[in-house]
């Protein structure tokens, strides 16, 4: 089926630092989605991404949709200590009916 | 609009109890998704809803899990009998074109 790989992981930054983190797949997506969570909440859609090449900005946030449909990636400026959480990225799965994958999320800590 | 609605907020219960988890959709919406997220599996469609009707139930885990959708405004995922293993967040998502709006998550805990 359809995979989304994240990384990192997880990172660790200081306070102002910029943040890039992305989204690859070994398949076609015809739809990109960056979510948040924050603690004990559920994930909140950030930036949705529908054309290839698309460059979409949502405050301090930046996203992509790469040019070969593979991939996406999320860039944050300016970090601050509430961008804190889990960033998940997703997309729709073709092969059934369109429900939603995640990516398995990247962790975010902001020293300040 | 109140979001999605999720109840209980937390949950404990002993292994073999039946476990019932709640959601109000947003009004308008016609997609209803149930997931589960754990550290290991990370979040996991568990099922999902189209205009009430359940579409694909291919992520629930086995016999023990049920999901209903009665009416449009309304659903349930229930567990029974309830295991140790089945511990995680549940979260209800519901959307009308593609974007989905989670509700804030039910934390089980089964001891």
């Amino acid at each position: 089926g359809q995979q989304l790989n994240q990384s990192p992981q997880s990172m660790f930054i200081q306070e102002g630092e910029d943040v890039s983190m992305n989204c690859t797949s070994s398949s076609i997506f015809n739809t990109w989605l960056w979510y948040k969570q924050d603690p004990g909440e559920g994930p909140v859609l950030l930036i949705a991404l529908y054309k290839a090449g698309e460059l979409t900005s949502n405050g301090r946030l930046t996203a992509q949709f790469g040019t070969t449909r593979k991939d996406s990636f999320l860039n944050i400026s300016a970090s601050i200590p509430s961008d804190v959480g889990i960033y998940f990225c997703a997309g729709p799965n073709m092969e059934y009916g369109n429900k939603l994958v995640f990516g398995a999320g990247t962790i975010l800590r902001v020293k300040s | 609009d109140a979001g999605v609605i999720q109840s209980p907020r937390h949950e404990v219960t002993e292994m073999g109890q039946e476990v019932t988890l709640r959601c109000k959709p947003i009004s308008g919406h016609n997609s209803l998704f149930w997931y589960r997220q754990t550290m290991m599996r990370g979040l996991e469609l568990l099922i999902y809803f189209n205009n009430n009707v359940p579409i694909d139930d291919s992520g629930m885990p086995e016999d023990r899990f049920s999901a209903k959708m009665p009416n449009a405004s309304f659903s349930t995922l229930k567990i029974q009998p309830s295991e140790p293993r089945d511990s995680a967040v549940y979260f209800c998502a519901s959307s009308l074109f593609g974007g989905y709006t989670f509700g804030s998550g039910t934390r089980l805990t089964v001891v």
